[in-house]
């Protein structure tokens, strides 16, 4: 079945440490983004990328990092440098960014910062 | 700027009563709206979408929303309510403009009580 995984689900990170959460998707889509859920706030989108070795910023980029070496792989590293990392992660892809399409969700990583 | 607000946080309704959630975009927004739902810990799940023609979009799990462009608003309903669609719900659209980005409201949890 075609979809997305995020690993891990639950994951638990001292103050200091940087941590990556990892996403695939097996959907073949060119888009693919990290979002960030506080309660009451909705979504934030921290970072976006439309094709391989290209990426953008979202709008609360600072603290995270990502890479796209591989269409199937969005990992995104949380860094020492964000100030209140504890929240829930959620990574989605499209067939293409800005089309009039749906974004497909992977099942999300909860952090907390110890 | 561009938003979508969603005026209700926690919607409480009984079980089998009709039930609506409130949603308004600015005008920045593209008529490209989509509701999606959330459960526990997991991921969103599209519900429905509208791109263009019928204003009246019919979704899954029973829901329907319809969209009024005089009063931009893309409100969702159901005429009958299960405990198993307690969760929290998403309005989004896609901003117009060259910047195409999925904007989402703050959420609603709805409660279906017994």
């Amino acid at each position: 079945d075609g979809g997305i995984t995020q690993s891990p689900k639950y994951l638990f990170r001292k103050e200091g440490q940087n941590v990556t959460l990892s996403c695939e998707q097996n959907l073949n889509h060119d888009a693919m983004y990290w979002y960030r859920q506080d309660p009451g706030q909705g979504l934030r989108l921290i970072y976006y990328s439309q094709i391989v070795n290209d990426f953008q910023k979202g709008d609360i980029a600072e603290g995270y990092s990502v890479s796209r070496e591989k269409k199937e792989s969005f990992p995104l590293t949380v860094t020492s440098a964000q100030k209140n990392p504890t929240a829930f992660y959620l990574c989605a892809s499209s067939i293409s960014r800005g089309d009039t399409g749906e974004l497909f969700f992977g099942e999300g990583s909860r952090l907390t910062v110890l | 700027a561009q938003s979508v607000t969603q005026l209700d946080s926690q919607v409480p309704v009984f079980e089998e009563a009709p039930v609506e959630l409130r949603c308004n975009y600015s005008s920045s927004v593209s008529v490209y709206l989509f509701w999606y739902v959330q459960y526990p810990n997991q991921g969103l799940q599209l519900l429905l979408k509208y791109l263009s023609g019928s204003t009246l979009v019919k979704g899954i799990n029973g829901f329907e929303a319809e969209f009024n462009k005089s009063q931009t608003s893309f409100h969702l309903r159901k005429p009958s309510v299960h405990i198993s669609d307690t969760a929290e719900y998403f309005c989004a659209g896609i901003s117009s403009g060259s910047a195409r980005q999925l904007t989402f409201g703050s959420g609603t949890q709805l409660t279906v009580l017994p």
